[in-house]
């Protein structure tokens, strides 16, 4: 089964606009955190958000916030007031416990137009 | 206080020949992870090396890839008899401290994308 799964391949929105880019993901640990990454088409990965599984309230950082279900296991990342520079692709990933390695979904493709 | 550092960021090799992709992490950080992206897909994890050792290498190919991580310079990634199928971007990430908390980010470097002709 897919650690993390992102069914939207790519997205569009206007300018100004919010827009909600979904992530669910699986795991029987119940300590865990979600991260989500932005990838421009320069490539490197930039990190904008965390969530960790204890966390009683949803995180924000500026205009990205996570919507986090716990019981759907779902961690939706929200862009409000989309710019031009939010363009790109999205990566929402997973670290279960005390494990090493990050899991990654396949990504969502933003674009946001003028 | 530079970010991770990987180079080259573009390497071009024909099939056979050897791939060697470095990493250097922040500074401070000892702990460095190894993915690799294939086109259209999310990262996938490959090593994870402190200095001088081999933490856990379960998404690495069982031959012609290897990781290192000398005690002094950078992390190498070495990709021995390249195939066509090696061709992707590979990203290197680093932290701090051992991974005891789920909390603990990596920071990513900007990738070196593995062209095999």
């Amino acid at each position: 089964a897919q650690k993390i799964t992102q069914t939207q391949p790519g997205m569009f929105v206007q300018e100004k606009e919010a827009v909600t880019l979904d992530c669910t993901y699986d795991t029987s640990d119940p300590s865990y955190g979600l991260f989500w990454y932005k990838q421009p088409s320069s490539g490197e990965m930039i990190f904008l958000i965390y969530q960790g599984s204890y966390d009683q309230q949803n995180a924000t950082e500026g205009r990205y916030s996570l919507n986090f279900q716990k019981a759907r296991k779902s961690a939706n990342l929200v862009i409000s007031a989309s710019q031009l520079g939010d363009s790109a692709m999205y990566f929402c990933a997973m670290r279960e416990g005390p494990g090493n390695q990050f899991y990654f979904g396949t990504g969502t493709s933003l674009t946001v137009i003028p | 206080n530079a970010g991770v550092m990987q180079n080259p960021r573009h390497l071009v090799r024909r099939r056979g020949q050897e791939a060697r992709l470095r990493c250097s992490p922040m500074k401070g950080h000892s702990h460095v992870y190894w993915y690799r992206q294939l086109p259209e897909e999310g990262l996938k994890f490959m090593v994870y090396l402190q200095k001088e050792n081999i933490i856990d290498e379960s998404g690495m190919p069982k031959e012609r890839f290897s990781a290192e991580f000398p005690k002094e310079g950078p992390s190498i990634l070495r990709i021995q008899q390249v195939v066509r199928g090696d061709s992707a971007a590979y990203f290197c990430a680093s932290s701090p401290t051992p991974v005891l908390s789920h909390t603990d980010t990596q920071y990513f470097g900007p990738g070196t994308r593995l062209t095999v002709l």
